[in-house]
């Protein structure tokens, strides 16, 4: 079954740091670039970051403002999709989606709640 | 970053109707490649997004043929030409052509 499946969210102060895995399973994950999109139930949806294939670099973009507090990584020999995510803000707050790059492929989403 | 304009915020629709979805961007979405990366989410309740629509007026496959998508250049529709039950929710449309890929706002149709 083609699917993408997020983990490691959770409630984190600000200031912390968390980070989120997605598992591929059902496609040549290798091939594909991969994105991070997020969804506060105030603001909509939101594009984190993306990540290129390895014949693309492995090549990394982010939103202006995750930007140098978010990393995105990926393990093409565990089919796994990560992001890194330092000082959290409270405004992080938001179910986050991993997709292809594309968008034709959700994961269900895990929900980040920055509080203190 | 290109703003993506969604109309109207919400949409009752009487059951068997038609719907229309408005959404322009504020640059237009042509590719160096030719390629129009204008694509159409739907959100029902409780799920994540999918993709009904790539590239303009592409269906997904599985998606029903009542939904279709037109448009050029910045200013794009949706239609679903008589609404079911199953329509319920929120749609998205999201511009894959410049970075930082963009979504509009979300329009909400509900049955009346």
């Amino acid at each position: 079954e083609v699917q993408l499946v997020e983990s490691g969210g959770g409630l984190v102060k600000p200031g912390g740091s968390l980070r989120l895995s997605c598992a591929a399973s059902g496609f040549i994950f290798g091939n594909a670039w991969m994105s991070w999109v997020r969804q506060d139930p105030g603001k909509g949806l939101e594009w984190v970051g993306r990540i290129a294939n390895k014949t693309y670099g492995g090549t990394t973009d982010y939103a202006a403002p995750v930007r140098g507090r978010f990393t995105i990584s990926r393990d093409d020999s565990k089919s796994t999709l990560y992001l890194q995510m330092n000082s959290l803000k409270t405004e992080d707050t938001a179910v986050y989606y991993c997709t292809t790059a594309g968008l034709g492929l959700w994961g269900r989403g895990t929900l980040v709640t920055v509080s203190s | 970053d290109v703003v993506m304009t969604q109309s109207p915020l919400s949409l009752p629709v009487t059951l068997g109707q038609p719907a229309s979805i408005s959404c322009r961007s504020s640059q237009s979405l042509v590719s160096s490649d030719g390629s129009t990366y204008l694509n159409w989410l739907q959100q029902r309740p409780g799920q994540s997004p999918r993709r009904l629509i790539y590239k303009i007026s592409n269906r997904e496959s599985g998606v029903p043929d009542r939904f279709s998508g037109s448009g050029s250049g910045s200013d794009f529709t949706l239609k679903i030409s008589r609404v079911e039950a199953e329509d319920v929710g929120l749609y998205y449309c999201v511009q894959g052509t410049h970075w930082p890929h963009t979504f509009g706002g979300g329009t909400k149709v509900e049955i009346k």
